[in-house]
């Protein structure tokens, strides 16, 4: 199984500064034939359930805030929040969908500081 | 809008079999939308389970070894799973999800989510 590990465990961000969530796969989750990164970034607010933020690691959802961004390509990838609101507060998980069985990343916590 | 609710009979006791049923609205399972189940156990990340398409094909993940069997009903509104022989190690939030399909074997992202459901196995 591809293991997705996510840095820091939990990170806190004054409100309206920049909060950066990385993410790295074991092997690549390039897939070479339609250059495409089979990955996913999710939010779990406090008692919510998961919401899906961006696919193909960089293509933010419909209704998703434009401050929510996502980069990287093979085995590293990076959220960036870039300037954090309240509402952010949440844990945010990463997802590779490029080889069964799918896999998640342990999470990361955002909070205010 | 699209909604996803999962719905079951409680706490299971250890060694017996665990069923829940994903009703979904505003959506069918079809060929753009498929039913996965997903669970998290408490304080714990998130394992995929399992996933079935429009057409009944299903994919588990071998870490069940087995125990794990996903259906969809008649109307293609309903997905269930049937987890047996469970322990103490079931213990989880169980959630379904619609998953955007993106090749063979269980691949695609989630892009909807019900609310989930604890369930206790216990004795």
């Amino acid at each position: 199984d591809i293991v997705m590990t996510q840095s820091p465990d939990s990170l806190a961000v004054p409100l309206g500064e920049r909060a950066t969530i990385n993410c790295k796969s074991s092997q690549s989750v390039l897939y070479s034939s339609d250059n495409r990164n089979y990955l996913g970034w999710y939010q779990q607010k406090p008692g919510q359930t998961p919401k899906l933020l961006i696919k193909w690691a960089s293509a933010r959802e419909s209704g998703v805030p434009d401050r929510f961004s996502g980069s990287g390509s093979g085995t590293d990838f990076t959220l960036t929040i870039s300037s954090l609101q309240a509402e952010d507060v949440a844990v945010y998980f990463c997802q590779q969908y490029y080889s069964p069985p799918m896999t998640f990343g342990q999470g990361t916590k955002v909070e205010i500081k | 809008q699209v909604q996803l609710q999962e719905s079951g009979p409680g706490p299971v006791k250890p060694s017996e079999t665990l069923s829940l049923t994903c009703t979904v609205s505003g959506y069918s399972i079809d060929t753009s939308y498929y039913g996965g189940w997903i669970r998290q156990p408490p304080g714990k990340g998130l394992e995929f389970i399992g996933r079935i398409s429009h057409d009944g094909v299903t994919y588990y993940n071998p870490s069940l070894r087995g125990r794990v069997t996903i259906s969809l009903g008649t109307s293609k509104v309903h997905f269930s799973l049937s987890l047996s022989s469970v322990t103490a190690a079931d213990t989880a939030v169980y959630y379904c999800a619609r998953q955007r399909p993106t090749g063979e074997y269980g691949r695609g992202y989630f892009d909807g989510w019900g609310q989930g459901t604890l369930v206790t196995v216990s004795s």
